[in-house]
């Protein structure tokens, strides 16, 4: 299956850290993604990591990825007004050639409460 | 470097129509992918194209179609619009030679079908 899943909405206080997760089903992914699309934009990339990594940080953020479960999050510490946006976690997948795709879960709204 | 712009931003288009959206990719990349992005089914790939070949397609109908020219650029056509057609379309483009695979998102084009 192709489905890469994660919850619709997060809500958390300005300065707590955030807390993003997602699931996929595909162990054969070499790439796992965290994208960000603020209001009226296409989507940027914040960070990836590759299946054989268990963690990666940056700055405020962190991956972690537990491959026997496909599970992924993303932690973002200190959470500020302009993290509000929707992060949408995604999987690169090869099919054999040099092609590839990117699934892309249905993204998490993240909204910051003063 | 400029980024990855799509033309129009904003289309109305009523049912039965087609329409033709365009995607330059930063100047240098050669895979450009295009995404459908709804409010219900989220972040759909549609297709790739490397070197003015298709190489990988989502599962979309026939009426889904897409090319892209010798300098990278790419066009897709939707023909014979349904309402359901109404959606953010994305184009992505990606740097040739990239080992994670990252895509470098346009700001989309908004069409509506009425």
């Amino acid at each position: 299956g192709e489905d890469v899943e994660q919850s619709l909405f997060l809500s958390v206080r300005e300065g707590d850290s955030s807390v993003i997760n997602c699931t996929y089903t595909d162990s054969s992914s070499t790439y796992l993604y965290w994208y960000k699309q603020e209001p009226g934009a296409g989507l940027q990339l914040l960070t990836y990591i590759f299946s054989n990594m268990d963690m990666k940080q940056d700055q405020r953020l962190t991956v972690l990825l537990n491959k026997k479960d496909k599970h992924l999050s993303l932690r973002i510490a200190d959470t500020q007004t302009g993290d509000s946006a929707i992060y949408f976690c995604a999987e690169s997948k090869r099919d054999g050639s040099s092609a590839s795709k990117i699934i892309f879960g249905s993204g998490t709204r993240l909204s910051i409460r003063p | 470097k400029a980024g990855v712009t799509q033309t129009p931003r904003y289309l109305i288009k009523t049912r039965g129509q087609q329409v033709t959206l365009s995607c330059s990719p930063i100047s240098g990349h050669r895979s450009v992918s295009w995404y459908q992005q709804t409010p219900g089914q989220g972040l759909q790939f549609l297709f790739e194209y490397f070197s003015e070949t298709q190489r990988n397609k989502g599962n979309f109908p026939g009426r889904f179609s897409g090319r892209q020219f010798s300098n990278s650029r790419s066009e897709m056509n939707v023909s014979t619009l349904e309402l359901g057609d109404s959606a953010l379309y994305l184009c992505a483009s990606t740097p040739t030679g990239s080992s994670y695979n990252e895509q470098f998102f346009g700001p989309g084009t908004r069409l509506t079908v009425l």
